[in-house]
């Protein structure tokens, strides 16, 4: 099947702690995306790249690491800068400026 | 600057009713217009779109309106039903130059 994938579901981080939320998609799509929901609230775009080992800080980039070094996969680090990071991740691709494809989201939360 | 300001916040309709949300646009270089549905828990997914050559789109009991020079679009939802219950946002894009900008989203609510 066509999509994309995220994993994992759910992922708990200490205080101090990196994590990597692993984002892939086989759509052939050119451009990627991650963008933070917090509960009730919009979308916030973290980072999104428009082709292989090139990328641009979104709105909230601060505290988040990404790399794109296949045109399939685009990590997401959280890093210990990020001072709150519990919240709904939602990877995303599309052709540049068309319709956005997302995954089932990622749940990150704080221990 | 937020260049896509949607209403309202939220919507409670009952069963049956019409669920109307709308969206204004500054940046005229967009040229897609889509709409998304998310449910808990759940990524985002398209609803319908449109591009600005046409006034009106409608998939089933969905519609979107568009006027061009007022710079606005809007989502109805004909005989909304519980299952429509669902965030709802609105986004815009310029084809041509990348990522695509969203409204803050719509929480609607049917009654049954």
């Amino acid at each position: 099947d066509g999509g994309i994938t995220q994993s994992p579901k759910y992922l708990f981080r200490k205080e101090g702690q990196n994590v990597t939320l692993s984002c892939e998609q086989n759509l052939n799509h050119d451009a990627m995306y991650w963008y933070r929901q917090d509960p009730g609230q919009g979308l916030r775009l973290i980072y999104y790249s428009q082709i292989v080992n090139d990328f641009q800080k979104g709105d909230i980039a601060e505290g988040y690491s990404v790399s794109r070094e296949k045109k399939e996969s685009f990590p997401l680090t959280v890093t210990s800068a990020q001072k709150n990071p519990t919240a709904f991740y939602l990877c995303a691709s599309s052709w540049p400026g068309n319709t956005i494809y997302f995954g089932e989201g990622s749940w990150l939360t704080v221990v | 600057q937020q260049q896509v300001k949607q209403s309202p916040q939220s919507l409670i309709v009952q069963k049956g009713g019409i669920s109307i949300i709308n969206c204004a646009y500054e940046n005229t270089a967009f040229d897609y217009f889509p709409w998304y549905q998310q449910f808990p828990g759940k990524g985002p997914a398209l609803l319908i779109a449109i591009r600005p050559d046409v006034s009106e789109k409608k998939e089933g009991r969905f519609t979107i309106s568009f006027n061009k020079s007022a710079k606005q679009f809007s989502l109805h939802i004909m005989d909304s039903q519980p299952g429509d219950s669902a965030t709802y946002f609105c986004a815009a894009s310029n084809t041509n130059a990348g990522k695509s900008t969203f409204g803050d989203g719509t929480t609607l609510t049917v009654k049954p």
